[in-house]
């Protein structure tokens, strides 16, 4: 099955600054890759994703960048304020039902 | 539009009872998924749905069963509570077909502590 390996597990960056969180996953059938984000007791809430036809796509402050032939994928986010401080959650699937397996998640700290 | 919910939000339960844990989406989605959450350790998937009708097992099914009521209701039972299932629970559906992957849509979880 589809392994997700997601760095760092903890990031604390000073407001303005950028922050950019990285996931290698192993199944080359994978053509599906979200990044979630979860606030303090919510579920999680997708903010970008990319599909394996696109190498990079963005979103204001938020971009997501895919190498297929290294099997990894990339969150940057820039200009961050401190309401983006929460965990981030990478994925990767969308071939068999629509399943994602997840990394383990990044703790993102934006301090004022 | 309700998206996903999930009931009930917090369950303490003691070691050998039993519970199910309920949810539904009204986005008329064909897929829909049960996911642990413990810390540190990301979302396991327990259970999911393809479709109206089927079930499949996930990376950590053992303990737990699921039904898939209808299209919109998608429910996790747990027949004898242990300690280890101490977790938070969360439901999601989407949209599944097509060949490409689509955005899960997640419910706010169920905490559940089993003494």
């Amino acid at each position: 099955g589809e392994n997700v390996e997601q760095h760092p597990s903890t990031l604390s960056v000073q407001e303005g600054d950028s922050a950019v969180i990285k996931c290698t996953y192993s199944d080359s059938a994978s053509n599906y890759f979200p990044w979630y984000k979860q606030e303090l007791g919510k579920g999680p809430q997708l903010i970008i994703d990319i599909r394996s036809n696109v190498g990079e796509k963005k979103d204001q402050r938020i971009a997501v960048t895919l190498n297929k032939t290294a099997k990894h994928f990339s969150l940057h986010i820039t200009e961050t304020q401190p309401e983006d401080s929460a965990v981030y959650f990478c994925a990767a699937g969308g071939t068999n039902a629509g399943k994602s397996t997840f990394g383990d998640g990044t703790t993102l700290t934006v301090k004022p | 539009n309700a998206g996903v919910t999930q009931t009930p939000k917090f369950q303490v339960l003691k070691t050998g009872q039993s519970m199910t844990l309920q949810c539904a989406q009204d986005m008329n989605h064909n897929s829909m998924y049960w996911y642990r959450q413990d810390p540190g350790m990301g979302l396991r998937l327990i259970y999911y749905s393809a479709s109206e009708g089927t079930t499949d097992k996930g990376e950590v099914p053992n303990g737990y069963n699921v039904s898939r009521l209808n299209k919109r209701e998608f429910s996790l039972r747990l027949e004898s509570a242990a300690p280890s299932q101490t977790s938070v629970y969360f439901c999601a559906s989407t949209f599944s077909g097509g060949g490409w992957g689509n955005e899960q849509f997640f419910g706010p979880g169920t905490r559940l502590t089993v003494l």
